[in-house]
């Protein structure tokens, strides 16, 4: 079956704009969750969907945001964008319900801001 | 702060020995565990999860787990330079079933 689709790959934006990134979870999978990852603070969780609600949030500030769509798609956008937003984000798939928390992450999205 | 700590490496071992990595959380709640192995400019891929004290093996790898003491461990015998990645520990904590990651430690094996 499919993995973890995302997109874009890449990405290169400058400050001050805003930026939407996608991710197809696994077929079957409800959740959906997102992180940044950078050299300096590792994997770092953004947020959790689960049937198109948002059922965890870390701590980012209020330009992070996303959506779940009723296929499990889901984006997260980025607005104002920051040269600290640097980094690269993940999407992970998981079916979210019971003890069954493993995680499945798509290959990321590379976003780069000058 | 629930925390998940791993020792940043890197650990060096040469060809066909074992490599140890190690993992210790502080939420005495955390009922699983996940190891993950991620390559430089690659996406973190699930190679082991482990819920019960003692070990899980798996092919080359072994998962330890002691909630006693509150530390994981991952054992890859006979490694490979292709082992040769970060590896990730993550436990869901503070009642969620979200995973906390630790940073990871840089494997390097050397022929």
């Amino acid at each position: 079956k499919a993995g973890v689709t995302q997109t874009p790959r890449y990405l290169i934006k400058t400050r001050g704009q805003q930026v939407t990134l996608s991710c197809s979870p696994i077929s079957g999978h409800r959740s959906v969750s997102w992180y940044q990852q950078t050299p300096g603070q590792g994997l770092q969780f953004l947020f959790e969907y689960f049937s198109e609600t948002q059922r965890n949030k870390g701590n980012f500030p209020g330009r992070f945001s996303g959506r779940q769509f009723s296929n499990s798609r889901s984006e997260m956008n980025v607005s104002t964008l920051e040269l600290g937003d640097s980094a690269l984000y993940l999407c992970a798939s998981s079916s979210g319900v019971g003890d069954d928390t493993e995680a499945f992450f798509g290959q990321g999205t590379r976003l780069t801001v000058v | 702060q629930k925390e998940v700590e791993q020792n940043s490496g890197p650990l060096s071992v040469p060809e066909g020995a074992i490599a140890s990595l190690n993992c210790t959380y502080s939420d005495r709640g955390s009922q699983s565990f996940f190891w993950y192995r991620q390559y430089s400019g690659k996406s973190p891929e699930l190679i082991m999860f482990i819920y019960s004290n003692g070990d899980k093996e798996d092919g080359r790898f072994t998962a330890q787990l002691n909630k006693a003491s509150q530390y994981v461990s991952l054992l890859i015998r006979d490694s490979q330079p292709s082992d040769s990645a970060t590896y990730l520990c993550a436990a869901p904590s503070g009642g969620s079933y979200i995973p906390t990651f630790g940073r990871g430690t840089s494997l390097i094996v050397h022929p």
